[in-house]
Formats: structure tokens, sequence, C-alpha cells
């Protein structure tokens, strides 16, 4: 049981460049999310799913695109990387309950 | 909306002192609140959690009680370990979509 996993770990982008992040949990769970984490400023919602084929918009979704085609990822795009985007990337899922499981994390750099 | 208010770290203690991390919120209705820990590189990992007013969550020596007349869940530990070195995230969960709204952390420095 691998848990909620990230791919990748790291990336270095150009301005303007696009790329997905990958979130994958195998605990069967509804609810999926994607923060941000940016110093001082704590965790912040990009994006989140209730469930297959659903996704709706957080706190900060400008510039983010996700998509829920597999219950069990959830992909979070950027089109045109900008330097503002530059942070570090969690993905977490839950049952329904409290608790929310997170990934280990992907450090975004964008140049 | 909802928010968490954190001290500002980082708090910097010598191991085997007393511990506490302040956090307060403001949420309408009555929210579930938690404390989360990052260790350096890793994703959060839930520490403790209190569902209702006068819970006490606890765990691994950590413990903070649900207060709800002054909007407050304390982070505390009697005795601090240099294992303990981490950054402590407050949330609280007001059951909107299973969303959390997390205060800003706070960095735990523990010197043996």
């Amino acid at each position: 049981n691998a848990g909620v996993t990230q791919t990748p770990k790291f990336r270095v982008l150009k301005t303007g460049q696009s790329m997905t992040l990958l979130c994958a949990q195998d605990m069967n769970h509804e609810y999926m999310y994607w923060y941000r984490q940016d110093p001082g400023m704590g965790l912040r919602l990009i994006h989140y799913s209730v469930g297959e084929g659903t996704t709706a918009k957080g706190e900060v979704p400008d510039g983010y695109n996700v998509s829920r085609l597999k219950k069990q990822n959830f992909l979070l795009g950027l089109e045109s990387a900008a330097p503002s985007q530059t942070s570090v990337y969690f993905c977490a899922s839950t049952a329904g309950g409290d608790t929310q499981y997170f990934g280990p994390g992907t450090r975004l750099t964008v140049l | 909306g909802d928010s968490v208010t954190q001290m500002e770290g980082p708090v910097t203690l010598s191991e085997e002192a007393f511990l506490t991390i302040n956090c307060t919120y403001t949420a309408t209705g009555y929210p579930s609140l938690f404390w989360y820990v990052q260790y350096p590189g890793e994703g959060l990992q839930l520490l403790l959690k209190a569902t209702k007013a006068d819970d006490k969550g606890s765990n691994k020596g950590f413990e903070a009680t649900y207060r709800k007349e002054t909007t407050s869940f304390h982070l505390e530990k009697g005795s601090v370990q240099v294992s303990d070195s981490a950054v402590y995230f407050c949330a609280l969960n007001n059951n909107a979509g299973n969303m959390l709204t997390f205060g800003g952390g706070t960095r735990l420095m523990v010197k043996p």
C-alpha cells in the first residue's frame, strides 16, 4: 500500500513551458486535492475533486487545470508556466472523513 | 470565510523543554480541528485532531484541546526531542467538500 504518490519529485521549467503533475492514490479515496505551499503562507488549495469525473476550483485556481479521469489519479496541469508558480505542490486524498493523506510533494521551479 | 492563525516561527527550544504553539481560528458552525506535522523533505502527516468542543487530541506526547470559547487549539508537549524538529500546521475542516483551511505553519527547531 503506497498511499499517495506524486510524479515528478522535482522539475525546472522555463517561463511559458507546460507540464503535468501526476498524483496517484491506492486507497480507493473519493476526494482528492491539489495544494501549493509557499513560505509563510501554509498550504493553499488549487483545485479539488469529490469523485471520478468531477473537479472544482479552490482558493488559487488561476493558471492551473485538473482532470480526474480515473478515481485513483488526479492530474494538475500548467499550460504556460510563470515564475509565480514556483512552489512546492502537494496532493492529498480522503475517503470523505476528516483526515487527509498527503503525498511527498513536487518541487517546481519556473525560471 | 474560514481562517486559521498560528504563531510565527521559528521556535527554537532546547531538548526536554516545554512546547506551546498557539493556534486560533475563525469559522462558522462547528469545525473539526487538526495539527499536521511536516518533517524535512516530506509531505504532511496528521499528528492529532479533535472533532468537537472540549475534545483533547493526543499523539506521540503532543496534545491539543478544542476550546470553542476562545476559538483556540494550542499544541503542547511536555518535553521535546531533537526528532520533533519540523514544521507544524494547524488546520480546520468545516465540512465544505471536506476541504482543509491551513494556518501558515510554525517551524520548530530543537537543539540538543
